[in-house]
């Protein structure tokens, strides 16, 4: 049963370019969050999709927004890329948005902006 | 919001040893707390967690402590072994916020063998 499945596991973008980042939820979950976790620091909270909605978000920006697709699958997308958007993004499933049991981390997307 | 606080930043045990780490929150309205073990190149990945409606809960070498008067709570692992060497993230999260964790700022956890 494949877990949380990011893509790519790495990536180096100039300042100001955009990017998008994505994530293929575990089989059986239909929500997926996303965190950015700087160095040396704990994960941050993004925002959290469900049926192809954002249901939460955290204190980021406009500059980040996301998509879910139909089959759970999401995307993180960055526009105006700047040096502090450097850093490991991660993505995490469940299933429905207020559930903590089984709550699953994927690998994540280490992004450097140069 | 939530606000996190994890003590130490960083801690070395001689293998066999207890480690224990602390974590304060400030939002009285949380009532799940995870912890997380974070190993070099993978995502966070849950190693047990505890609902404010319990004051323990143990598992094999890893126990977790729940004060909700005083707002800490804590992680617990004996006999260390080399292995558990990696950077351990406590979190909490309320009902009506979802899943959303708020996460601790983490602790290098290095045994020593």
């Amino acid at each position: 049963d494949a877990g949380v499945t990011q893509s790519p596991t790495h990536l180096i973008k100039t300042r100001g370019q955009q990017v998008t980042l994505r994530c293929s939820p575990k089989s059986g979950h239909d929500t997926v969050s996303w965190y950015q976790q700087a160095l040396g620091q704990g994960p941050q909270f993004i925002f959290q999709y469900y049926e192809e909605e954002e249901r939460q978000r955290g204190n980021f920006p406009d500059r980040f927004s996301g998509h879910q697709y139909p089959n759970y699958s999401s995307e993180l997308n960055v526009n105006a890329l700047l040096l502090g958007d450097s850093a490991l993004y991660l993505c995490a499933s469940s299933r429905g948005p207020g559930n903590n049991y089984g709550y699953t981390f994927g690998s994540g997307t280490r992004l450097t902006v140069v | 919001g939530e606000n996190v606080e994890q003590h130490p930043s960083t801690l070395s045990v001689q293998e066999g040893d207890s480690a224990v780490i602390k974590c304060t929150y400030s939002d009285s309205a949380s009532n799940y707390f995870p912890w997380y073990k974070q190993e070099l190149g993978k995502g966070p990945q849950l190693i047990i967690d505890i609902r404010s409606n319990v004051g323990e809960k143990k598992d094999q070498r890893i126990a977790v402590t729940l004060n909700k008067t005083a707002k800490h709570f804590s992680l617990h692992i004996t006999e260390t072994q080399p292995e558990d060497s990696a950077v351990y993230f406590c979190a909490a999260s309320r009902n009506n916020a979802g899943n959303m964790l708020t996460f601790g700022g983490g602790t290098r956890l290095m045994v020593k063998p």
